[in-house]
């Protein structure tokens, strides 16, 4: 079966420190990959997706994300984080062909940025 | 815009009880899929509508649950009875798009 794994569960930064979340997936074919984020109390949101073309995606908020197939990563990046982007962030794939919607999660991983 | 909303917020119920929840999608969305999320666990793919059609259910635990999607537009998701593992957040979501899902704020369902 599918999976996406999240390497941390917990990650805690002082501003203005570098970001760098790990996402991993097993699947062998084509995929599509995204990243959401549920800040406190909201709902979750697309930070940025990855369909095909450039492997280094760009989204919302400075972040970006990098599709590495040979490593079967998508690791989500950020130079400097600040005390806002405090939240929960997921990892999800969606097989290219597959049923629209079904998204397969990673467990999340829950960043704390420290003032 | 509207987003798309969800209710209740929170729901707390015994086993054995009968649960509905609803979900009120982007207006034109015709995708609308349920999520959910048990406790330390990932977030679960549920099923997927195309307008009232069911296009996708391949994640639906049990029959213990039953989703609708009336006229296309809102759905509900019943769970009966309710056992205690079914707690959890249930997420709605819709899209118009190819892979762009937009969620709702969730429900949290209690079963005590």
């Amino acid at each position: 079966a599918q999976s996406v794994s999240q390497h941390n569960h917990h990650v805690i930064l002082s501003e203005a420190a570098s970001l760098e979340l790990g996402c991993n997936y097993s699947y062998g074919g084509t995929v599509n990959l995204f990243w959401y984020v549920q800040y406190p109390g909201q709902h979750l949101q697309l930070l940025l997706k990855y369909f095909s073309g450039d492997p280094l995606v760009k989204g919302i908020k400075g972040f970006e994300a990098e599709f590495i197939k040979s490593k079967f990563s998508f690791n989500l990046r950020k130079p400097s984080v600040q005390w806002s982007d405090t939240a929960e962030y997921f990892c999800a794939v969606m097989n290219y062909g597959g049923s629209q919607g079904n998204l397969i999660f990673g467990k999340g991983t829950k960043l704390s940025v420290k003032p | 815009e509207a987003g798309v909303t969800q209710f209740p917020s929170h729901s707390v119920i015994e086993k054995g009880q009968t649960v509905t929840l609803r979900c009120d999608p982007i207006s034109g969305h015709d995708n609308l899929y349920w999520y959910r999320r048990v406790m330390g666990k990932e977030i679960k793919f549920l099923l997927h509508f195309v307008k009232e059609s069911k296009q996708d259910e391949s994640g639906m635990p049990n029959n213990r649950f039953l989703a609708e999607r009336t006229g296309g537009t809102y759905s509900t998701l019943k769970v009966q009875p309710a056992e205690l593992e079914d707690s959890g957040v249930y997420f709605c979501a819709s899209s118009q798009e190819w892979g762009s899902l937009y969620f709702g704020p969730g429900t949290r369902l209690t079963v005590t």
